[in-house]
């Protein structure tokens, strides 16, 4: 089975620029998480998806970070502008469960997009 | 506010010896805990699980034990190996929330 999908896998940008992160759940999946990996802060949970619908979105910083999943098979990861404090890892998982009844329903993650704004 | 947390940053031990890492909770709600292994350069691994009214859990050299009275949270590595080294995180789940801890880096000794 392919695990979680996601590219790019590293990305350098210059502050300013749109930076776009793709990522491709594991098939079957209902629910789909968007996280940050920081070394100060751990991983961070921005939004999530249960049914290509954003349930939770509480996480995500500002309004220079969207979210979209037009489709089961497909999410992305907008930032715009990027800013140097951006840089992280962005870590793409799913869950075959629907989260309000997830008891037992782990999430799996993707190999993460290694983001640099410089 | 409550959070998840970890007792050891970083943790060394010799291959072949048994490994512990710990991990302190203290949200009494939570239903359903996750241990994550994740290697240099790569995503969180799912190891093992274990539900809250659960005390022990076992799987392939790993165990993971819970005791809901101190909150506490420990997953025991049998014969640790090189390929053991990572760092390990444990997470926490109360309805919809789940939350990771700050992680513990686990080194190997050939």
């Amino acid at each position: 089975d392919a695990g979680v999908i996601q590219s790019p896998r590293h990305e350098v940008t210059e502050m300013g620029q749109e930076v776009t992160l793709r990522c491709k759940p594991i098939s079957g999946h209902n629910s789909l998480f968007w996280y940050r990996q920081t070394m100060m802060r751990g991983l961070e949970l921005l939004i999530y998806f249960n049914n290509n619908v954003p349930i939770d979105d509480s996480g995500m910083p500002e309004d220079r970070f969207s979210a979209k999943m037009p489709n089961a098979s497909f999410s992305t990861l907008k930032i715009q502008p990027s800013e140097p404090r951006d840089s992280a890892v962005y870590f793409c998982a799913s869950s075959p469960g629907r989260r309000l009844r997830w008891s037992g329903n782990t999430i799996y993650f993707g190999e993460g997009s290694w983001l640099t704004v410089v | 506010g409550e959070s998840v947390g970890l007792h050891l940053p970083t943790l060394s031990v010799q291959e072949g010896d048994n490994s512990i890492i710990n991990c302190a909770y203290s949200n009494s709600a939570s239903d359903y805990f996750i241990w994550y292994k994740q290697e240099s350069g790569k995503g969180p691994q799912f190891i093992i699980d274990i539900r809250s009214n659960m005390d022990k859990r076992q799987g392939q050299r790993v165990t993971v034990l819970l005791n809901k009275t101190v909150k506490h949270l420990s997953l025991q590595i049998a014969a640790t190996q090189p390929g053991d080294s990572a760092v390990y995180f444990c997470a926490e789940k109360e309805d919809n929330d789940m939350r990771f801890g700050a992680g513990t880096r686990l080194t190997v000794k050939p």
